[in-house]
């Protein structure tokens, strides 16, 4: 069965480091998401993209984070600097479908990020 | 903006009890999702919901959609340790793209 692949599983890092997370989804799949999950908490999306267009990014914050997906397949998410307050396990997940809020969502295993 | 909210937080059981989270949106949905987290996972699919008033059963578990499409439910029957995990729901609003996730409802399971 086709999964969404993430690297690194984890990354510890200092403040005021970047760090930068990748993600490979399920071959066909045109839409693409960013997700951050505080422990204990739900998923909050910071991105979504449809192909390599962004669709939502109105909870990225963009002074310090930023995300591509050039060729529309796999995609970065980069934080520079870091801070204490984003460690986080950062989902991506995608779909088939293009953009709509009533397709299955397939989720990656996450990247923990702990930041010192 | 749009909210979820799910209650409760935690609830711990006795294996074979019954299990109930609720779901509440401040604004109508167009549809709802349930996804699964086991401890030390990722969120996974179970089932979604999009008429007003739905219900739909996967063995132990029933899910219903209120009238209002405002609230949703998940009931899980005779709970089994293999339940153990969160289960979040996610709902968009009419014309969105986005689904916006609840906080969850952490399971745990006396054996």
């Amino acid at each position: 069965e086709a999964e969404v692949a993430q690297s690194p599983r984890y990354k510890i890092t200092e403040k005021s480091q970047a760090v930068a997370f990748w993600c490979d989804p399920i071959s066909g799949h045109a839409t693409l998401y960013w997700y951050r999950q505080i422990l204990g908490q739900g998923p909050e999306l910071l991105v979504q993209f449809q192909d390599e267009s962004v669709v939502d990014d109105s909870q990225l914050p963009k002074d310090r984070f930023s995300a591509e997906r050039l060729k529309g397949v796999d995609s970065t998410l980069k934080i520079q600097p870091a801070e204490l307050g984003d460690s986080a396990m950062y989902l991506c997940a995608s779909s088939p479908g293009t953009a709509s809020s009533t397709d299955t969502q397939y989720f990656g295993p996450g990247t923990r990020l702990t930041v010192l | 903006g749009q909210q979820v909210m799910q209650i409760p937080q935690y609830q711990h059981v006795q294996e074979g009890e019954d299990f109930t989270t609720y779901c509440n949106s401040s604004t109508t949905l167009s549809n709802i999702q349930w996804y699964k987290q086991r401890p030390g996972g990722h969120p996974v699919f179970l089932i979604q919901l999009v008429k007003s008033g739905e219900v739909k059963k996967q063995k132990r578990l029933t899910f219903q959609f209120g009238e209002a499409k405002k609230n949703s439910s998940l009931h899980i029957t005779a709970t089994q340790t293999t339940d153990v995990g969160t289960y979040f729901c996610a709902g968009s609003g009419r014309g969105a793209q986005k689904l916006v996730f609840g906080q969850g409802t952490r399971l745990t399971i006396n054996p």
